[in-house]
């Protein structure tokens, strides 16, 4: 199994702000990922971020608006920029185990 | 497009008694079926699994059924605890994970 640590566990932010979350893992990986979860949504792949190369993103979001980075194997983080109410959601790293996948606790954001 | 959906909201069982949560999904190259527990505050947790080769998983209270042909699985909880009151998710998994939206279930003293 895989302990991932994130933080901050919720934020309330002025739009137009921008939100640095952390996510740390005590062990090794190769990928780890960032999903959304908006408010009466379900969990949606924002991007997956690969160490040593450009995080892959998924249709719909961009690198301008979640930038990532991916320093080392056990570190990652996402940024929300120039946040709007919508970007109101929870946001959670994750890693792959063997059979299953493993999540952070979350980040709840709520954009004024 | 909603590739995998859980229609009910929510649930709302007595102690003791059955949980049964549904998901269905429209890809047909899904070849491996998960199930998560997310409590408030929390980041999901990961339940049961089922591979597509198979029809049934057992692991304790849980099962999970899936019927291929129907591209619809089910999560049964027997029997019911407080403790189980949570969102399930139903994920599956082609060449990333795709979830549901969950459904929340309350179960009742």
């Amino acid at each position: 199994s895989a302990v991932i640590s994130q933080k901050p566990s919720r934020d309330i932010c002025q739009r137009g702000t921008s939100l640095t979350i952390q996510c740390q893992v005590d062990s090794q990986v190769t990928m780890m990922f960032w999903y959304r979860q908006q408010p009466g949504q379900s969990l949606t792949l924002i991007a997956t971020a690969n160490q040593g190369s450009e995080a892959t993103y998924e249709s719909g979001f961009v690198i301008d608006k979640f930038p990532i980075s991916r320093p080392n194997l056990t570190f990652s983080t996402l940024t929300v920029s120039n946040m709007s109410p919508e970007d109101s959601s929870i946001y959670l790293c994750s890693v792959e185990g063997a059979t299953e996948a493993f999540f952070g606790q979350g980040t709840r954001l709520t954009v004024v | 497009d909603q590739q995998v959906k859980q229609n009910s909201p929510s649930l709302s069982v007595q102690e003791g008694r059955i949980s049964i949560l549904n998901c269905d999904y429209t890809n047909s190259m899904f070849d491996y079926f998960l199930w998560y527990k997310k409590y408030p505050a929390e980041g999901p947790t990961f339940l049961i699994s089922i591979s597509s080769i198979k029809d049934k998983n057992e692991d304790g209270r849980f099962t999970v059924f899936l019927n291929k042909s129907a591209k619809h699985l089910s999560l049964h909880i027997v029997p019911s605890q407080p403790g189980d009151s949570a969102v399930y998710f139903c994920a599956a998994y082609a060449q990333k994970l795709v979830f549901g939206q969950g459904t929340r279930l309350t179960i009742n003293p």
